[in-house]
């Protein structure tokens, strides 16, 4: 009941275009979604985070939509550029727990 | 503001050692957490300690231990190593450690067990 299952894997898209990452989750006390994005190298650094109690959240270029009756939330990420190649993880936590449970990953590749 | 720092940043060991992990949190950060990552079981979180106390673990074996000082730094222990515990082992703060807040990660220490 704790998994965060992530789809896809890995997503090839052109510049300018809109990827998209959903994650879906099973445990109803999940209450904290961040997304994170890790390059090469690097630990991975909070790109935007959203509460069940909001729809939808635009940070810049990233959006989150969040369907709290499907239990899904997705990261969109508009005018992609290849500088956002990377890997994209979604995480989901509890106010009892605080510990992250992450997704397993999209490697995005923004070709130029 | 100096970012997390993890030290060392690579560590090679054989089966059946030990080895200890660094973790300096952001200056103010009273929360750490440590999170294993392998390409085969992602991101898993390990433990949280927050002023000197653990507050979370999670499901990896007794092997693994942690504790935390009194200025908030943190190690990570491992205990007789197996090669499956080959990973990037990533530290995390945070102000209080609240869900909701964000969670800073270092660069990680990659363990390389043969």
């Amino acid at each position: 009941q704790q998994q965060v299952k992530q789809s896809p894997q890995s997503l090839i898209v052109q510049k300018g275009g809109i990827p998209i990452i959903n994650c879906a989750y099973e445990n109803t006390a999940f209450d904290y979604f961040p997304w994170y994005q890790q390059f090469p190298g690097k630990g991975p650094a909070l790109l935007i985070a959203i509460r069940p109690d909001v729809s939808e959240k635009k940070e810049g270029r990233f959006t989150i939509s969040f369907n709290k009756s499907a239990k899904q939330f997705s990261l969109h990420i508009m005018d992609s550029q290849p500088g956002d190649s990377a890997t994209y993880f979604c995480a989901a936590s509890d106010t009892g727990r605080r510990a992250l449970t992450f997704g397993s990953g999209t490697r995005l590749q923004v070709q130029p | 503001k100096a970012g997390v720092t993890q030290t060392p940043r690579y560590l090679i060991k054989t089966r059946g050692q030990q080895v200890t992990l660094s973790c300096s949190p952001i200056s103010g950060h009273r929360s750490v957490s440590w999170y294993q990552q392998t390409p085969g079981q992602g991101l898993q979180f390990l433990f949280e300690y927050f002023s000197e106390t653990q507050r979370n673990k999670g499901n990896f074996p007794g092997r693994f231990s942690g504790r935390q000082f009194s200025n908030s730094r943190s190690e990570m222990n491992v205990s007789t190593l197996e090669l499956g515990d080959s990973a990037l082992y990533l530290c995390a703060s945070s102000l209080g450690g609240t869900t909701g807040e964000t969670q800073y990660f270092g660069p990680g220490t990659r363990l390389l067990v043969l």
